[in-house]
């Protein structure tokens, strides 16, 4: 299967702890994007990356947030002293170079902080 | 702020019935609008649009984009009990970065 995959796919913490999720991307794309997705909205937009840079970042990506992507393959979202709110689905997608690709989902991390 | 609205939010239909989803967004750095099918899991993608006037089609499943009126349609046809899901309208934006609506919850009843 050479779609995009995530790691893992549910993880239970207790507020406080540091989590991190890792997203291996389509093989040849090139662009990589974090979303957040909580119960009844669709996926919000957190941070984008092209090769290993890192270009975008929403606002709702506080300091406790930190993403890499060190190589420009598989990228890394940490979430430090986790909090209830922080709770959702953390969704990866990748892209390739030209104007007509389209984003492509990985199934997705499933945080829930107790 | 980049909004994309759809509606209705939720739709109950019949086996059979044809139904029709609404899109609507703002035009900042507008590149793409995108639909997406969600089951209990991520979004599965659709269809992309750029062009107004242009219909996708893919079995019974069709989409329009109106760039002058900044909105999109998603039709089924003849809609089945496994079309039930939530369908997701995105806005393309800057970096090709996704703006998503709330999406529209089918539920197709045998």
């Amino acid at each position: 299967d050479t779609g995009v995959s995530q790691d893992p796919r549910h993880k239970i913490t207790k507020r406080g702890q540091n989590v991190t999720f890792r997203c291996d991307p389509i093989s040849e794309h090139n662009r990589l994007y974090w979303y957040r997705q909580t119960l009844g909205q669709g996926p919000e937009f957190l941070t984008y990356f092209q090769n290993e840079a890192q270009l975008e970042k929403s606002r709702l990506l506080s300091d406790r947030f930190s993403a890499e992507r060190p190589k420009g393959s598989f990228s890394t979202l940490e979430i430090q002293r986790t909090e209830q709110g922080d709770s959702a689905m953390y969704l990866c997608a990748s892209r390739g170079w030209t104007e007509k690709e389209t984003q492509y989902f990985g199934p997705g991390t499933r945080l829930l902080v107790l | 702020e980049d909004k994309v609205v759809q509606s209705p939010l939720s739709l109950v239909v019949h086996e059979g019935d044809t139904v029709t989803l609404n899109c609507s967004y703002e035009v900042t750095n507008f590149r793409s609008l995108l639909w997406y099918k969600q089951e209990k899991k991520a979004p599965t993608f659709l269809f992309m649009l750029t062009s107004s006037g242009i219909e996708k089609k893919s079995g019974r499943l069709s989409s329009i984009l109106d760039k002058k009126e900044l909105f999109s349609i998603l039709n089924i046809t003849a809609t089945q009990t496994g079309d039930s899901a939530i369908y997701l309208c995105a806005r393309g934006g800057s970096n090709y970065k996704l703006t998503f609506g709330k999406g529209t919850l089918l539920t197709v009843n045998p």
